[in-house]
């Protein structure tokens, strides 16, 4: 069983702060994704990792995948109110049968206060 | 164009009983895949369907089980139902991956909210 282990687990920040979560596994994933969810909602997409040692912007978010292809991290510059809500990484094994597969973490619950 | 659809939103069901829950994939999306998601945590790969068959499931016991339809929909029955099967089941679609290729984006639905009592 691939497991994907998020820190932290909850994290409360004022509005203009920066943060950075976290996701490490011990397996090697072929790709990684981050989703964001807000209440109510199914999660979205906002990423997709694929080179060991990637980095992607997204406006006000950075991810990086790991040069061994075992972790990743989103780096949030300024965080908005809007920033708000569950972000959770996930993980796809390299496998012809595997389709798009994903092992997901335990989930980074972010509040960002005005 | 439409998004993946789920019904019923909220259920509410007691111990014992069975339960389906059904999904709509996005037009042209073949693959159609369960999680299970408990106290707003992360979420847990139930099963995938891909062109009318199981392809993978799961570490869940034998009471979850689903099917695909021939238009793609797809639904995630539950039997015997116990206090720990209270959660949001989620349902997302996605195109076939390519062979060799990177992990494609999965479109996930609002959750259909199960509450065993």
């Amino acid at each position: 069983t691939q497991l994907l282990e998020q820190s932290p687990q909850f994290l409360s920040i004022q509005e203009g702060e920066n943060l950075t979560v976290y996701c490490n596994s011990s397996s090697v994933f072929s790709s990684l994704q981050w989703y964001r969810q807000e209440p109510g909602e199914g999660p979205v997409l906002l990423v997709t990792v694929v080179t060991g040692g990637e980095v992607k912007k997204l406006k006000r978010l950075t991810f990086q995948f790991g040069d061994a292809r075992k972790d990743s991290s989103l780096h949030i510059t300024a965080a908005q109110p809007g920033d708000t809500g569950l972000y959770l990484c996930a993980g796809a094994r390299r496998s012809r049968d595997a389709g798009n597969m994903l092992t997901f973490g335990g989930g980074t619950r972010l509040m960002v206060k005005p | 164009e439409a998004g993946v659809t789920q019904s019923p939103t909220h259920l509410i069901k007691t111990r014992g009983q069975q339960v389906t829950l059904r999904c709509s994939p996005i037009s042209g999306h073949t693959s159609v895949y369960w999680y299970q998601q408990a106290l707003g945590l992360g979420l847990q790969f139930l099963l995938w369907y891909d062109e009318g068959e199981e392809r993978n499931r799961g570490n869940f016991p034998p009471r979850f089980s689903g099917r695909q339809f021939p238009n793609y929909s797809s639904e995630l029955n539950v039997n015997a139902l116990e206090l720990e099967d209270s959660a949001l089941y989620l349902c997302a679609s996605s195109l076939r991956r390519l062979a060799g290729g990177p992990v494609r984006e999965l479109f996930f639905g609002e959750g259909s909210r199960l509450t065993v009592l």
